[in-house]
């Protein structure tokens, strides 16, 4: 069964420190999306990405933040300058139609920001 | 701002019976819901979503219910099995769409064999 996979697993990471984030959505699949989650709080949602841009952001997604799908298979996630409250679990997702929401998770990739 | 709420953290229930999972919600914009199921160490696993202009959708030992006028949903999952222990997040969206799903904290269901 086809599915999202997410590298690494854990990433330890200096405050200050740029972090990458990779994901290699389903294979036709044109929606895909970024949510995370801080340990014991909600999934939050970051951002939806479409036709190689951006079409929603959340707040949470500042200008330290930034998406890219550099070739045909993998969806990454930038983090500038990471800060401490920037450690979480962080979820890359995608589906086909983008309509409805059943969405397809990655396991997930633990940051850690030290 | 808790737009979709799960009252309840965990939930115990004895193997065999009914777990019932409920969510409320208060963005009254939102028209699509959705649960997801997560286990330790794994991203969401989608379960069964229901539109508004539904009030019950079933797919075989899940059901899950909306009630607009009290903006509350539940999910029932009858009957209940050992592999059903997980954390379930209730999910929304406004405009159908999968951009900016709204969760919920999740409630962890424990199935007691």
């Amino acid at each position: 069964e086809p599915e999202v996979t997410q590298t690494p697993s854990h990433q330890v990471t200096q405050m200050g420190q740029e972090v990458i984030l990779r994901c290699v959505p389903i294979s036709n699949h044109l929606y895909f999306y970024w949510y995370r989650q801080i340990l014991g709080q909600k999934v939050e949602f970051l951002v939806s990405f479409y036709n190689n841009e951006i079409s929603e952001k959340s707040e949470i997604f500042d200008d330290q933040f930034s998406v890219e799908r550099p070739d045909g298979s993998n969806f990454t996630l930038k983090i500038r300058s990471t800060k401490l409250e920037d450690s979480a679990m962080y979820f890359c997702a995608s589906n086909r139609q983008g309509d409805t929401g059943e969405l397809f998770f990655g396991e997930g990739s633990r940051l850690t920001v030290l | 701002d808790q737009q979709v709420k799960q009252n309840s953290p965990s939930l115990s229930v004895q193997e065999g019976r009914i777990s019932i999972l409920n969510c409320d919600y208060t963005n009254s914009m939102f028209d699509y819901f959705l649960w997801y199921k997560k286990y330790p160490a794994e991203g969401p696993t989608f379960l069964i979503s229901i539109s508004s202009i539904k009030d019950k959708n079933e797919d075989g030992r899940f059901t899950v219910f909306l009630n607009k006028s009290a903006k509350h949903l539940s999910l029932h999952i009858v009957p209940s099995q050992p592999g059903d222990s997980a954390v379930y997040f209730c999910a929304a969206s406004a405009g159908g769409g999968a951009d900016g799903l709204t969760f919920g904290k999740g409630t962890h269901l424990i199935i007691q064999p």
